[in-house]
């Protein structure tokens, strides 16, 4: 089992450039999310998902859009990226049998110029 | 939106000293209260998913306390180690599991 995985681990945009993080899961969890992490500010919540065509926005949604068109993949997609979306992203998932406990990928540092 | 908040924001202990951080959260449709261990250029991993109230979980010298009826858990941990710096985070998720909301978390910082 890998888990969670994501890529890529680093990236470096241009501001109004746009960009998918990747993120997709193998145990076979039902509800997936996507994180920032800033300093002083811990995890933020982005967009989340209950399970494939379904899914919302969270604490600051603003500048991101997802799909989910399966059960494992859940890609996260920068519109025209701006410096305030400089940060570390943390894809999750988790399921009902293990009440939400969260499995986090490794992380993806983005820093937009 | 709902509010998770942790004190203290850090801590600064010596080797040997035990500890406790403090994790608040809403007490009205609580279905669990989870706390992670985040290390450094890592990734957070959970210590506790607790459900019930008056749990009261073990993990060597880290354990935790849940008391729902007015919204708190403790974390504690006895004879701190260097190895014990790490952030703890605590973290809510609603009923229906589908948005789990962190605490800030609380940095512990263990000088040897």
């Amino acid at each position: 089992n890998a888990g969670v995985t994501q890529t890529p681990k680093f990236q470096v945009l241009k501001t109004g450039q746009s960009m998918t993080l990747q993120c997709a899961q193998d145990m076979n969890h039902e509800y997936m999310s996507w994180y920032r992490q800033d300093p002083g500010m811990g995890l933020r919540l982005i967009h989340y998902s209950v399970g494939a065509g379904i899914t919302d926005q969270g604490e600051v949604p603003n500048g991101y859009n997802v799909s989910r068109s399966t059960t494992e993949d859940f890609p996260l997609r920068l519109l025209s990226a701006a410096p305030s979306q400089t940060s570390v992203y943390f894809c999750a998932s988790s399921a009902y049998s293990n009440s939400y406990e969260q499995y986090f990928g490794p992380g993806t540092r983005l820093t937009v110029t | 939106i709902l509010n998770v908040e942790q004190s203290p924001q850090s801590l600064h202990v010596q080797e040997g000293d035990s500890t406790n951080f403090t994790c608040s959260f809403p007490s009205s449709n609580f279905y669990a209260l989870h706390w992670y261990r985040w290390e450094t250029a890592k990734s957070p991993e959970a210590l506790f998913v607790m459900t019930l109230n008056g749990d009261e979980k073990k993990k060597g010298r880290i354990s935790a306390t849940l008391n729902t009826k007015e919204g708190y858990s403790y974390l504690y941990i006895k004879g701190s180690q260097p190895e014990d710096s790490a952030t703890y985070l605590c973290a809510f998720p609603n009923t229906g599991g589908f948005k789990t909301i962190f605490g800030a978390g609380t940095r512990l910082f263990v000088k040897a």
